[in-house]
């Protein structure tokens, strides 16, 4: 059953503290975006990987850190340095052809 | 600053009815467009693409583009209660590359009353 899988659905972080969300594909696709989606509005680009060790800094990537050690894995680290990182995060590949798909998200909330 | 462009909304439609939803983009080098549709608390879901000017139609969508005047929308025929949801316009400009890195609209919230 192949897909997007983003883990933990829910996520709290308390001020100060790194927090990492995890995406895993089974798809076999070579490139994984992480997108930010606040309360009524489109989804804005973080970080992105084409290849393996290999990643670029989409549009906001302040305040976070990502790896790419295995093709399957594409994790995202929400540093302290974040300010306002309340949101929900989506995770997403695409086919090499045309567009991308996305996971079921995880939703961070910072108390 | 490549900007994507949609009425938030709401746009209200009866059942049956036809939805126009709008969207137009600043970046002339953007070559992929697409239509998302996301209920509340999901994650998008793609509904159509189209790269050529013209319509391109599948089901009850069809995508309309113009590269021209730098406008794309998405019409939905025979609305139902299930077409209620945030319609996002998505575009791609990686010049045919990273088609996954796209450039989002805020969103237009649909909602077809019975």
């Amino acid at each position: 059953d192949g897909g997007i899988t983003q883990s933990p659905k829910y996520l709290f972080r308390k001020e100060g503290q790194n927090v990492t969300l995890s995406c895993e594909q089974n798809l076999n696709h070579d490139a994984m975006y992480w997108y930010r989606q606040d309360p009524g509005q489109g989804l804005r680009l973080i970080y992105y990987s084409q290849i393996v060790n290999d990643f670029q800094k989409g549009d906001i990537a302040e305040g976070y850190s990502v790896s790419r050690e295995k093709k399957e894995s594409f994790p995202l680290t929400v540093t302290s340095a974040q300010k306002n990182p309340t949101a929900f995060y989506l995770c997403a590949t695409e086919t090499g052809v045309a567009e991308a798909f996305f996971g079921q998200g995880t939703r961070l909330t910072v108390v | 600053q490549k900007e994507v462009e949609q009425n938030s909304g709401p746009l209200s439609v009866p059942e049956g009815a036809i939805a126009s939803l709008n969207c137009t983009y600043s970046d002339r080098g953007s070559q992929s467009f697409f239509w998302y549709r996301q209920y509340s608390g999901k994650s998008p879901e793609l509904i159509m693409f189209i790269y050529s000017n013209g319509d391109k139609e599948d089901g009850r969508f069809t995508a309309q583009l113009n590269k021209a005047s730098q406008y794309v929308s998405l019409l939905i025929r025979d609305s139902q209660p299930s077409d209620s949801a945030t319609y996002l316009c998505a575009v791609n400009n990686a010049g045919g590359t990273s088609y996954g890195k796209l450039t989002f609209g805020q969103g237009t919230i649909l909602t077809v009353h019975p």
